[in-house]
This record gives structure tokens, C-alpha cells and sequence, in this order.
């Protein structure tokens, strides 16, 4: 099956500072998804980006299928930033319809 | 437009007991999934529901676990018997019918603790 691995495992940040995490895939995916999961567990939709660029405030993504990773910059973080950042992906055509996730990346914006 | 809601969202047990968790998905989302996540761990896939009909399961799917989804609409999880490893967060996905949606949007969880 499709192997997920993401860098850095764990990261630490003053407010403001900007910072990219790398999530690698291991097969052609048709759907690559970022979440967070904020203290209590809840994950909530970053971006939908199985390739391409996208935007959405100061945080944005970027998905080179061919070369088979995704990058997730967050730009001048802010302590509500912290919790866990996750990658998922899919592969439809292998009649699945189940994400994949890495391992994650903890992250830790400090005031 | 409501998420995906979950209920219990925390669950205490006995080993030995049968637990029952409730998932409502995105209304006129057709697909429905369950996930289970154990601490420090990405989300692992259980079970895929396409309407009413349960298209795939995980290994991690023992004979202890059963889900049902009966008319197409919410969805439930069912663990009998319950073992101490089976602590963990159960998270519930939903994603809209029709070809190229698949973004999958989640629920709040429910925490199972056994004891």
C-alpha cells in the first residue's frame, strides 16, 4: 500500500516565524488532503490539493504529483497555530476509497 | 450546513462490555467512513459505507467490531466485548456522492476509554 511519511516530526516556533512541512508519498495519489487537529482531537480541513498551488490566509500549499510530495507553509504563526498537522492521501483507482495518513507533525508555536 | 456530528463523545467501559457510537454525516453526503486513532498515531481506516452498502473493511476490523448503516443515513459502530487495546479515538468521515469529490470532512470523535 501507498507509504506516508512526514517531516519534521515535531517542530517548535516563535509567534511570527514561517515554517514548511513536508509530507512524501510513495504511489500516484488522486487525493491529498491537510488537516490539523487542534487539543481536543477535532480534524479540520486545510486544504483539498491533490495538485497545485492554493491559498487560504496565511496558510497555503503546494502539491508536485508527478515528484510525489505536498509542502505546507504556514506564514507568521500565531500560538493558535499549535496542535498536529496531518497529510492524507488516496488512490481511487484501486477501488479504495480510504485515506492514508502520515505520522504527522507536532507542532508548537510558543509566545 | 452542519458537520459531521458524533455521539458519545467520551465513552467509559468495563472490559467485557458491548459500546455503541453513533455517527451523523454532512446531510446528502452518500459516503461515510469510520477511522480509529491511538495516541500519537495518524488516523487508521476501519470501514466504508457508499449509501447503505459496506463496500470495504480493514483487517483491523475483528469479529468484535460491527457497523451498520441502515437506511443510508447515519451510521453505527459497535464494539462487543470490549478490551483495553480497543481504548482509542474513533473519528467518523463523511464525503459528497458523485465523481471527483472525494474530500473527506470529519467529526469530533469519540474517545473510548476501557478500563
Amino acid at each position: 500500500g501507498i507509504q506516508v511519511e512526514q517531516s519534521p516530526p515535531d517542530l517548535i516556533l516563535q509567534e511570527g516565524a514561517n515554517s514548511t512541512l513536508r509530507c512524501n508519498f510513495s504511489d500516484s495519489v488522486n487525493n491529498l488532503q491537510w488537516f490539523h487537529q487542534n487539543p481536543w482531537g477535532q480534524l479540520i480541513n486545510l486544504f483539498y490539493i491533490p495538485s497545485g498551488t492554493k491559498q487560504n490566509g496565511r496558510l497555503s500549499a503546494t502539491t508536485v504529483a508527478t515528484e510525489r510530495y505536498s509542502l505546507l507553509y504556514i506564514s507568521s504563526s500565531q500560538t493558535t497555530d499549535s496542535g498536529v498537522y496531518f497529510c492524507a492521501v488516496l488512490n481511487y483507482g484501486g477501488a479504495t476509497n480510504k485515506l492514508i495518513f502520515g505520522t504527522g507533525t507536532l507542532l508548537a508555536v510558543q509566545p | 450546513d452542519t458537520g459531521v456530528s458524533q455521539n458519545p463523545r467520551h465513552k467509559i467501559t468495563k472490559r467485557g462490555q458491548n459500546v455503541t457510537f453513533r455517527c451523523d454525516p454532512i446531510s446528502e453526503h452518500n459516503r461515510l467512513y469510520w477511522y480509529r486513532q491511538t495516541l500519537g498515531q495518524g488516523p487508521e481506516f476501519l470501514t466504508y459505507f457508499q449509501n447503505e452498502a459496506q463496500l470495504e473493511k480493514s483487517r483491523l476490523l475483528s469479529d468484535r467490531f460491527s457497523a451498520e448503516r441502515p437506511k443510508g443515513s447515519f451510521s453505527t459502530l459497535e464494539i462487543q466485548r470490549t478490551e483495553q487495546g480497543d481504548s482509542a479515538m474513533y473519528l467518523c468521515a463523511s464525503s459528497p456522492r458523485g465523481q471527483g469529490s472525494y474530500e473527506q470532512y470529519f467529526g469530533p470523535g469519540t474517545r473510548l476509554t476501557v478500563t
